[in-house]
């Protein structure tokens, strides 16, 4: 199938650092990319849709100078999360589906675990 | 947005016994509903799913039900194993799939 590759997997920054994830797919195109945060009770929340070549589409609530995605191209988004508090620490996840296909399939990085100091 | 519920969140079965997740979701227009199963320490992967223009979709031991009217859909697994043990994730998108909304998740422990 198809693979998403994230890096990096784990990350411990200071606060009031910033800190950048890439999501990469490795064996297919994405013009959209999806970043989740995954909370400690297991939820996954949508935070952004990532669209190549054009601006993010945030969810409500969610602060857009805050995590700033960039979609350069179409096989990398990245997220970058400015001016880090430790409230910001969790699980961030993307996932994608190849933009030639009709299936809804998702491919899911593995995820990086952030913990700000 | 959409609005996802799931329930249960945990769900202990014994082996063999059947399980049964279900989510509601609030959008009519959404169309598109993904099972995704998460084993410990590893990323979400799709199990099943089913579209709105079918009621009920079937693939061996697990089966997908959908009532469009009542907005809710169900998962359930029959003759369960230890390797079922994982969090189920229920989710919603539309048919363009610009978007997907996850519910909660359920941890399932199948007991041997």
């Amino acid at each position: 199938g198809a693979v998403v590759s994230q890096h990096p997997s784990w990350v411990i920054c200071k606060s009031g650092t910033s800190v950048k994830i890439e999501c990469r797919s490795l064996d297919f195109q994405a013009t959209t990319m999806f970043w989740y945060r995954q909370f400690p009770k297991q939820s996954l929340m949508l935070m952004a849709t990532s669209n190549e070549g054009s601006k993010a589409t945030y969810e409500q609530g969610v602060e857009k100078d805050k995590f700033l995605i960039n979609h350069a191209s179409l096989t990398l988004s990245t997220l970058t999360v400015t001016s880090a508090h430790p409230e910001d620490s969790s699980f961030y996840i993307c996932s994608a589906r190849p933009f030639t296909t009709n299936t809804g399939e998702l491919f899911f990085g593995e995820g990086s675990r952030l913990t700000v100091l | 947005g959409e609005n996802v519920e799931q329930h249960p969140s945990t769900l202990s079965v014994q082996e063999g016994d059947s399980a049964v997740i279900k989510c509601t979701y609030s959008d009519s227009a959404s169309n598109y509903f993904p099972w995704y199963k998460q084993e410990l320490g590893k990323r979400p992967q799709l199990i099943i799913d089913i579209r709105s223009n079918v009621g009920e979709k079937k693939d061996q031991r697990i089966a997908v039900t959908l009532n469009k009217t009542a907005k809710h859909f169900s998962l359930h697994i029959t003759e369960t194993q230890p390797e079922d043990s994982a969090v189920y994730f229920c989710a919603a998108s539309k048919v363009n799939f610009n978007k997907f909304y996850f519910g909660s998740g359920t941890k399932l422990n199948v007991k041997p």
